[in-house]
């Protein structure tokens, strides 16, 4: 079962602006991770954030996580065409050994 | 640095035929290794992973299975596939639990 479900499921802006995807989850986390996966290609990892991290930076990406609403937010900013892909949630919950991904948000940037 | 290989990038077989698909990783050791499948258009679902040699834990029951022959290798296998097993099959490795998972390119398998 999806652990994570990611919104919106599409998502089409121009290049320059800012690209924001939600993620919300069930149960209590360990730590979530974003992913991106370029068509037909395996998943790149973005960045991670533990359950007692409320945001985080890296490059253009910032990640927030509100674990009393069980959600999670990726902001990619000034994006470019080349940031078209898939973006995924993940969660680790337990004893840490599973990855449980969402079903992605497909962004496309244009020109 | 570490790498991860998977092989074949793409397959096409017969229902029935059998499935081996394999997975390497080079420059660690006793990493937790990952199958994941991603049918088309959807997210991906863990149908496998392993903690050491010989350890299996399968995720959803399936016609497939898997086998850790070596610290550093996962192998996915069937031995009668279906036209349901068609999808995106995806090897993964972290070197801890909770940790960045890494990914292999990923093999597309079509069952006609």
């Amino acid at each position: 079962s999806q652990q994570g479900e990611e919104d919106p499921q599409a998502l089409s802006i121009q290049e320059g602006e800012n690209a924001t995807m939600n993620c919300s989850y069930k149960t209590s986390i360990n730590n979530l991770q974003w992913y991106r996966q370029n068509s037909g290609r395996g998943l790149v990892h973005l960045i991670l954030i533990r359950s007692n991290e409320r945001e985080k930076h890296s490059g253009r990406l910032r990640v927030t996580l509100d674990t009393s609403k069980k959600s999670s937010s990726l902001l990619i900013t000034a994006s470019r065409a080349a940031d078209t892909a898939s973006y995924f949630c993940a969660t680790v919950t337990g004893g840490g050994n599973k990855l449980t991904f969402g079903t992605g948000t497909q962004l496309k940037v244009e020109l | 640095s570490q790498t991860i290989h998977q092989w074949p990038a793409t397959l096409v077989q017969p229902v029935g035929s059998p499935l081996s698909l394999e997975c390497t990783v080079e420059g660690t050791s006793n990493p937790n290794l990952y199958w994941y499948r991603q049918a088309a258009g959807r997210g991906l679902q863990l149908l496998f992973y392993s903690v050491g040699i010989g350890q299996i834990s399968s995720e959803v029951p399936q016609n497939l299975s898997a086998s850790r022959p070596q610290d550093r290798q996962f192998i996915l296998s069937s031995k009668k596939l279906l036209l349901s097993d068609s999808g995106f099959y995806l090897c993964a490795w972290s070197q801890d639990s909770g940790n960045t998972i890494y990914f292999g390119e990923g093999s597309w398998l079509t069952v006609v």
